[in-house]
């Protein structure tokens, strides 16, 4: 039972352009969200994370959005270049049970230039 | 930078060999995972470790076993591989339980 879902599985986007990923979550015990980049055959960096008392959070190009009642996130990327196309997971960590960190099934981005 | 070494890149095996996937980590984290990663499935937990000789199975432990002797290595074994288990091998540590993993570059690994 997937806990964090990325329903897209891509999304292509113009060089220049916003780029918004998706993120739904169903635990409502989840207080802190992380996204992670992924290149092929490296592995996932870290990129940015919001904590549940927060609905924005920004870094540089980089923003990502909470709605808590929608138990929804999403990663703005604007504008978007050619050298953020990669897969991006939306991750969250489980508290009650420990270390466990859930992960969403990613979405391949492409910035075409 | 934290660096989580992972020390093979590609791996192939025959179905039945005991493999072993070697993480090494040099921030001296507390916590280490190991997941894999296959196409639509995202990233899954197999096992992790919040000390030394300590470990927790994640979401798909069946086929797997870990050992953490060291604090800095944590090694993930497959006792007996079998094809199902061909994937992309993430080890990851944590300095403690709510910050962002850091992630080594993975092992491709190929069960014939």
């Amino acid at each position: 039972d997937q806990q964090v879902k990325q329903n897209s599985p891509s999304l292509s986007v113009q060089e220049g352009r916003i780029s918004i990923l998706n993120c739904d979550y169903t635990n409502s015990m989840f207080d802190y969200f992380l996204w992670y980049k992924k290149y092929p055959a490296e592995g996932p960096t870290f990129l940015i994370s919001i904590s549940s008392i927060k609905d924005k959070n920004e870094d540089g190009r980089f923003t990502v959005f909470l709605n808590k009642s929608a138990k929804h996130l999403s990663l703005h990327i604007v504008p978007s270049q050619p050298g953020d196309s990669a897969v991006y997971f939306c991750a969250a960590p489980d508290f009650n049970t420990g270390n466990q960190f859930y992960f969403g099934t990613g979405t391949s981005l492409t910035v075409i230039p | 930078d934290v660096k989580v070494t992972q020390s093979s890149r590609y791996l192939v095996k025959r179905t039945g060999e005991k493999v072993f996937l070697e993480c090494v980590q040099d921030m001296d984290h507390e916590n280490m995972f190991w997941y894999r990663q296959d196409p639509g499935l995202g990233l899954r937990l197999i096992y992790f470790s919040y000390d030394v000789k300590m470990k927790e199975k994640g979401d798909i432990p069946e086929g797997y076993s870990v050992s953490r002797e060291k604090k800095e290595r944590f090694s993930l074994i497959l006792e007996s591989a079998s094809t199902n288990q061909t994937s992309m091998y993430l080890c990851a540590s944590s300095f403690r339980y709510n910050s962002p993993l850091h992630f080594g570059n993975g092992t491709r690994l190929t069960v014939t």
